[in-house]
C-alpha cells in the first residue's frame, strides 16, 4: 500500500493568514493526489484533484501543487469558514489511501 | 443534482452482519464509480470498496473476504454487505461518487454517512 504522510497534524492560524499543508507519499504517485476539507459532523468535500486542479465551485484561495511524492495545499487569506480538517488522498494505486489529516484551528 | 443517502447503520454485536444501502438520485448508479469510505470515531478516512460501472468491484485487503458491494439498477442503489464484523469496523460509512472523466478515487459527491457501531 502507498503510505501518505501529512504534516503538520494541526496548526493554529489567524484570519487572513496563508497556511501550508504538505503530504508526502511513500513512492512516486505522479500527480494523483487530492485534497479534501471536512467540517465536524459533515462529509468530506473535494477541494483539489490531480494535485492542482481546483474542483468546480471551490474558492481560488485554495491552491495545490506538487508531483512525484511531495505535495502542498496552500490556503491564502484564511477565512472563518476555512477552519476545518484537511485530508490528502492518493489515487495512484489501489487501495486508495488518505493522509492522517491536518486540523486548522483558530489562533 | 447528484444526491446520495446512506441507510442501514446501527449497533451490531461482534461477529454479526449488516447491510448498508446507498440510494442515489440525479444519476444512474450504473453510470458512475461508487465507493464506500469509512471513518472511525475521531479518526481519519479509509477507503473500503468500489463498484465500477461495469459491475465489477474491488476491496481493501482487510475487508475483501467479509464485505461485498452490490448494485440494484432498478432501485438505483449500491449496497455494502458486511459479515463477521469486529470492533475495528466501527465507523461512519460514506458512499461517494467520482468525478466524470477522472479516476474512481476523485470523490466529488458524498452521502451524509451511516454509523455502524460494533459492540457487545
Amino acid at each position: 500500500d502507498i503510505h501518505v504522510t501529512q504534516s503538520p497534524s494541526s496548526l493554529s492560524a489567524s484570519i487572513g493568514d496563508t497556511v501550508t499543508i504538505t503530504c508526502r507519499a511513500s513512492e512516486d504517485i505522479n500527480k494523483k493526489l487530492n485534497w479534501y476539507q471536512q467540517k465536524p459532523g459533515k462529509a468530506p468535500k473535494l477541494l483539489i484533484y490531480s494535485s492542482s486542479t481546483l474542483q468546480t465551485g471551490v474558492t481560488s484561495r485554495f491552491s495545490g501543487s506538487g508531483s512525484g511524492a511531495d505535495f502542498t495545499l496552500t490556503i491564502y487569506s484564511l477565512q472563518p469558514e476555512d477552519f476545518a480538517m484537511y485530508y490528502c488522498q492518493q489515487t495512484y494505486s489501489r487501495p486508495l489511501t488518505f493522509g492522517g489529516g491536518t486540523k486548522v484551528e483558530v489562533k | 443534482e447528484v444526491q446520495l443517502v446512506e441507510s442501514g447503520g446501527k449497533l451490531v454485536q461482534p461477529g454479526g452482519s449488516l447491510r448498508l444501502s446507498c440510494a442515489a438520485s440525479g444519476f444512474s448508479v450504473s453510470s458512475k464509480y461508487i465507493s464506500w469510505v469509512r471513518q472511525a470515531p475521531g479518526r481519519g478516512l479509509e477507503w473500503v470498496a468500489v463498484m465500477f460501472p461495469t459491475g465489477l468491484s474491488q476491496y481493501k485487503d482487510s475487508v475483501k473476504d467479509r464485505f461485498t458491494v452490490s448494485r440494484d439498477n432498478s432501485r438505483n442503489t449500491v449496497d455494502l454487505q458486511m459479515l463477521n464484523l469486529g470492533d475495528d469496523d466501527t465507523a461512519i460509512y460514506y458512499c461517494a461518487t467520482a468525478l466524470v472523466g477522472t479516476t474512481y478515487g476523485d470523490f466529488d459527491s458524498w452521502g451524509q454517512g451511516a454509523l455502524v457501531t460494533v459492540s457487545s
